[in-house]
């Protein structure tokens, strides 16, 4: 089965620090998304992009995060100036976007630690 | 989206049938029922989805009662490996994000 990629699986940086975290979206999808998950706490929405642009995104989302879609098969997620409460997993998720019911691919995540 | 009430935790022996319930009493007629689960830290699987018809694929059952206030998901033969966090989402038609729930702990002992 095609599978959403995420690298990298780990990522540290200091503080203040800006990071971009980085996405294949399965190739034939139209829809990108990304969630989060502090540990021990619930998966939380962040942000959906279609057509080259946000659709929707959560309060989380503020004018730290921004995405991107640089190329036709890459999706990243940037935080310009990180926090130590950014510290969670990172998951990528798409779909096609043609059905009226369709499921979410994840991708398997990448580890942020903010020091 | 409509709330969903699910358990805090089950537990189910190898090779016995996991069914999981979902309280979703307030959803509407364009709401699809979502089974996802997360097993440790990994991304979220797709398990199975219904609007108003029992389904069936080749990882579990979904069974919706009549007036849909209520789902049940179905592992026939839990195996350890499905041990995981069980989501059950509601979401509507063309609404494109899932919100997760706590979920249900699955917890398969030998």
């Amino acid at each position: 089965e095609p599978e959403v990629t995420q690298t990298p699986s780990h990522q540290v940086t200091q503080m203040g620090q800006e990071v971009i975290l980085r996405c294949v979206p399965i190739s034939n999808h139209l829809y990108f998304y990304w969630y989060r998950q502090i540990l021990g706490q619930k998966v939380e929405f962040l942000v959906s992009f279609y057509n080259n642009e946000i659709s929707e995104k959560s309060e989380i989302f503020d004018d730290q995060f921004s995405v991107e879609r640089p190329d036709g098969s890459n999706f990243t997620l940037k935080i310009r100036s990180t926090k130590l409460e950014d510290s969670a997993m990172y998951f990528c998720a798409s779909r096609v976007g043609r059905e009226r019911a369709e499921k979410l691919f994840f991708g398997s995540g990448t580890q942020l630690s903010v020091l | 989206d409509a709330k969903t009430t699910q358990p805090t935790s089950m537990d189910c022996a190898e090779g016995r049938a996991a069914n999981l319930p979902c309280n979703h009493s307030t959803i509407s007629g364009n709401e699809y029922v979502y089974w996802y689960r997360q097993i440790h830290s990994q991304g979220p699987q797709y398990i199975i989805h219904g609007l108003k018809n029992n389904e069936t694929n080749e990882m579990a059952s979904l069974i919706i009662t009549e007036d849909r206030k209520s789902s049940t998901l179905i592992l026939p033969h839990a195996t350890l490996r499905d041990t995981a966090v069980y989501y059950c989402i509601v979401r509507v038609e063309g609404f494109q994000k899932l919100v997760f729930g706590t979920g249900t702990r699955l917890l398969v002992s030998p």
